[in-house]
């Protein structure tokens, strides 16, 4: 079946380390979003990627980065900058038109350990 | 820059009752997609409507609507005959050219329903 795969679901990190967070897509979508979700809050865009090796950040980029090697995958990692880290972390993915939906991945609970 | 207004942070609803979640927005764009999704308590986004600027049919699926007036920029999701699975969080989106085909969020509604 065709989907979005993130894993793992949970992550501990430990204090100045940096960890990553995989997304991989086989819906053929070019592009792809990485969204951060805290307790009872809406979802914020981090990163997104329109295409291969090129993405923009998004509006709260600051303490992550992704790469964006392949069409089928993008990894966030979450560095030892970002100093409130804990949360769900969703990936998503689409074909780029206002008409289509954005699929989403079933998330990653990164907590600080 | 595009807006999306959530007013009903929360809302109980019977079961087997219908309910209407709330949902205004803001663009300058004529092009764009709306769209409602449901968020359950264990995590995952679920895709459930889409309504496109240029509809003159309100969209429908299953027991979703969208109650969708153009001219006042509003977006109403109905869910008809609720169920006990219909406890979610439900989100208001939209997508538009403008904005690099982001989808641009609400802050949500909490739905629970009521046996």
């Amino acid at each position: 079946d065709g989907g979005i795969t993130q894993s793992p679901k949970y992550l501990f990190r430990k204090e100045g380390q940096n960890v990553t967070l995989s997304c991989e897509q086989n819906l053929n979508h070019d592009a792809m979003y990485w969204y951060r979700q805290d307790p009872g809050q809406g979802l914020r865009l981090i990163y997104y990627s329109q295409i291969v090796n090129d993405f923009q950040k998004g509006d709260i980029a600051e303490g992550y980065s992704v790469s964006r090697e392949k069409k089928e995958s993008f990894p966030l990692t979450v560095t030892s900058a970002q100093k409130n880290p804990t949360a769900f972390y969703l990936c998503a993915s689409s074909v780029g038109a206002a008409h289509q939906p954005q699929h989403f991945g079933d998330g990653t609970r990164l907590s600080i350990l | 820059a595009q807006k999306i207004t959530q007013t009903q942070p929360g809302m109980f609803v019977q079961e087997k009752e219908a309910v209407t979640l709330d949902c205004t927005y803001d663009t300058s764009d004529q092009s764009y997609g709306l769209f409602w999704y449901k968020q359950p308590s264990s995590g995952e986004m679920i895709f459930l409507i889409y309504q496109g600027s240029y509809d003159e049919q309100n969209a429908t699926e299953g027991r979703y609507s969208l109650n969708f007036q153009k001219a006042r920029k509003s977006a109403n999701l109905v869910i008809s005959a609720s169920q006990l699975g219909d406890s979610a969080m439900y989100f208001c989106a939209m997508r538009a050219p403008s904005n690099d085909y982001k989808l641009s969020f609400g802050a949500g509604t909490t739905v629970t329903v009521r046996a």
